[in-house]
């Protein structure tokens, strides 16, 4: 069956430092992917997305997502997070519908 | 603001009531879509339309949901005698239709049945 996992629930990063938000996906043929994130009381909205070419993404807020078949995953990273950062994200592979992990929410230590 | 709007945002019900949803798309888009997402999991796809037309439904709609799009322009989603499993956000998005394009969101209504 057609999945997305998103491993961790809850990451925890100081502000300033690296982040890296893991995806894999389990899919019959590579899906589009994307990843969403979703502010309290906010809807989603979409960071960046994956249908072919360079697998390396850049989207916008300063992040960017590697997409690695060999690995079936698709993992977000940012080089520097800031307090606004804080929010839950969401991959998402779409094949004939979309399916969503169920998400990470980043907590961002002062 | 030319997003995606959905009304109302918070939704109080006791059990056994009826309710209704709406959800107002990105006028160009000719797709819509809802999604139920409770505490702790991601989206859960529930229907589709292109135009009027809804062309998909989950296993997750029961009889007691149904959705519709009369104008191809906004559309209202009505669950009937609510029970408490039916809290959640209800999501709305929209899409241009034809090839792989991103889906919009709304801002949800947040369902509390009582």
């Amino acid at each position: 069956a057609q999945s997305v996992t998103q491993p961790d629930i809850h990451i925890t990063v100081s502000e300033g430092a690296s982040l890296e938000l893991r995806c894999n996906y389990s899919y019959g043929a590579t899906p589009y992917l994307f990843w969403y994130v979703q502010s309290p009381g906010q809807g989603l909205q979409l960071l960046l997305k994956y249908f072919s070419g360079d697998t390396l993404v850049q989207g916008i807020k300063g992040f960017e997502a590697e997409f690695k078949r060999s690995q079936s995953s698709f993992n977000l990273r940012k080089p520097s997070v800031h307090w606004s950062d804080a929010a839950e994200y969401f991959c998402a592979g779409l094949d004939d519908k979309i399916i969503f992990g169920k998400g990470t929410r980043l907590h961002i230590l002062p | 603001d030319t997003g995606v709007s959905q009304d109302p945002r918070h939704k109080i019900t006791k059990r056994g009531q009826n309710v209704t949803f709406r959800c107002d798309p990105i006028s160009e888009h000719n797709r819509l879509y809802w999604y139920r997402q409770t505490l702790g999991q991601g989206p859960e796809f529930l229907t589709y339309f292109q135009n009027e037309a809804q062309l998909e439904k989950s296993r997750l709609l029961s009889d007691r949901f149904s959705a519709e799009r009369p104008k191809g322009s906004f559309s209202t989603l009505e669950i009937q005698r609510t029970e408490q499993g039916d809290s959640a956000m209800y999501l709305c998005a929209s899409s241009i239709a034809g090839g792989i394009h991103e889906q919009y969101f709304g801002p949800g209504t947040r369902l509390t049945v009582t």
